[in-house]
């Protein structure tokens, strides 16, 4: 049982592009979102989050879109850097349950000169 | 600086061995979670911890165990190692309130063979 949705499972985006990866959820009761980085070799190490009472959070060059009717919520890195190179995960969690997190199956971001 | 270590990167195990995985934070974290990584599966949870003594299962605690003696350390036990349990294993920490923020350990990546 898949609670949270990722996709797509991989992306390759030119530098200086617009890095769009997107995430569904299923269980209302989710309240916090976060998304996490993980470059090869290292384990994942959190990036940004937000929580459903706003629709965007930016944070420099990434930004989080969130649509709660939809259950939907989306990193964009804009302006990308071949050291944006990565695995990204999207995260969810609910009240209630601290730091426990469900995590999306991944997305490999390759950036390329 | 925050940090979780894995004392082993790299194991190879035979099939029926049991298997220790240690884990050791330095941040004084009360939640300790064990997480399994797999291509196209993302992060699955096996077990957490909240407190010394304390644990619970997670998405996946099926062929595992875990132990927590002291604050800053979290064992994952294999009791009988299977070929379908190799895989990257990664745990992670987190301070009580601060939800949806984990630190990760660089995991370890176990073979059985």
């Amino acid at each position: 049982q898949q609670q949270v949705k990722q996709s797509p499972q991989s992306l390759i985006v030119q530098k200086g592009g617009i890095s769009i990866i997107n995430c569904a959820y299923e269980n209302t009761a989710f309240d916090y979102f976060p998304w996490y980085q993980q470059f090869p070799g290292k384990g994942p190490a959190l990036l940004i989050a937000i929580r459903p009472d706003v629709s965007e959070k930016k944070e420099g060059r990434f930004t989080i879109s969130f649509n709660k009717s939809a259950k939907q919520f989306s990193l964009h890195i804009m302006d990308s850097q071949p050291g944006d190179s990565a695995t990204y995960f999207c995260a969810a969690s609910r009240a209630g349950t601290a730091s426990k997190l469900t995590f999306g199956t991944g997305t490999r971001l390759q950036v390329t000169l | 600086d925050v940090k979780v270590t894995q004392s082993s990167r790299y194991l190879v195990k035979r099939t029926g061995e049991k298997v220790f995985l240690e884990c050791v934070q330095d941040m004084d974290h009360e939640n300790m979670f064990w997480y399994r990584q797999d291509p196209g599966l993302g992060l699955r949870l096996i077990y957490f911890s909240y407190d010394v003594k304390m644990k619970e299962k997670g998405d996946i605690p099926e062929g595992y165990s875990v132990s927590r003696e002291k604050k800053e350390r979290f064992s994952l036990i294999l009791e009988s190692a299977s070929t379908n349990q190799t895989s990257m294993y990664l745990c992670a920490s987190s301070l009580r309130g601060v939800p949806g923020e984990l630190f990760f350990g660089e995991g370890s990546r176990l073979t059985v063979l």
